[in-house]
């Protein structure tokens, strides 16, 4: 069974820092790679999803990195704002979506 | 908007009853999802439906029902069964199967 592991499970950083999240999983056969967004209380919001065949994708300050051979994802949020404390999660999807359970940021402004 | 809506938000159960949570989505979307969040844990799954008139179980099914009669809506129940149902209910979609996933708001269930 996919185990999806994510570390640190805190983190605090000053605004404006440039900062890494970690995602590891232990099995490589995987369809796509999704990083979430979730506000305490709230649902998931999808910020970014990786192909198996892609190695990273962009979206404004982020970006996601993919290396399946390794099992490993990154995603980098640059110039970090209070607005983006929230627990971020990501998900592997092989024969169905397996969850890490988070790392929760605080941008101290 | 398109969207997922989960209702109610909030929701209490009493022994030996059954409660049943809302998923309705507008998303044209194939597939749909029910997934559990307990603190500290990752989302666990415990049913999906790829399409209307089927679905399949996940990970921790036992204790839950679903029916997925209509393509925007896949209810799911906590049955009595279910022992420990204190937890964060969230539905998603996707246009299908494996693909990026929309979530709802969450219905947050505790018992009395």
């Amino acid at each position: 069974k996919q185990e999806v592991t994510q570390i640190p499970a805190a983190l605090s950083v000053p605004e404006g820092e440039n900062l890494v999240l970690n995602c590891s999983f232990t099995d490589s056969a995987i369809y796509n790679l999704q990083w979430f967004r979730q506000d305490p209380g709230k649902g998931l919001t999808s910020l970014l999803l990786i192909q198996s065949s892609q190695r990273e994708q962009t979206s404004g300050r982020l970006n996601a990195s993919l290396d399946k051979s390794s099992g490993r994802s990154t995603l980098y949020i640059a110039a970090s704002q209070p607005g983006d404390s929230a627990t971020y999660l990501c998900a592997v999807h092989g024969n169905q979506f397996y969850f890490g359970t988070g790392t929760s940021l605080t941008v101290i402004p | 908007d398109g969207g997922i809506t989960q209702s109610p938000k909030y929701l209490f159960r009493k022994e030996g009853q059954n409660v049943t949570l809302s998923c309705e989505q507008n998303l044209n979307h194939d597939a749909m999802y029910w997934y559990r969040q307990d603190p500290g844990q990752g989302l666990r799954l415990i049913y999906y439906s790829q399409i209307v008139n089927d679905f399949q179980k996940g990970d921790i099914a036992e204790g839950y029902s679903v029916s997925r009669e209509k393509k925007e809506s896949f209810p799911l129940t906590v049955t009595s069964a279910q022992k420990n149902p204190t937890a964060f209910y969230l539905c998603a979609s996707s246009i299908a199967d494996g693909e990026k996933l929309f979530f709802g708001s969450g219905t947050q269930l505790s018992v009395l």
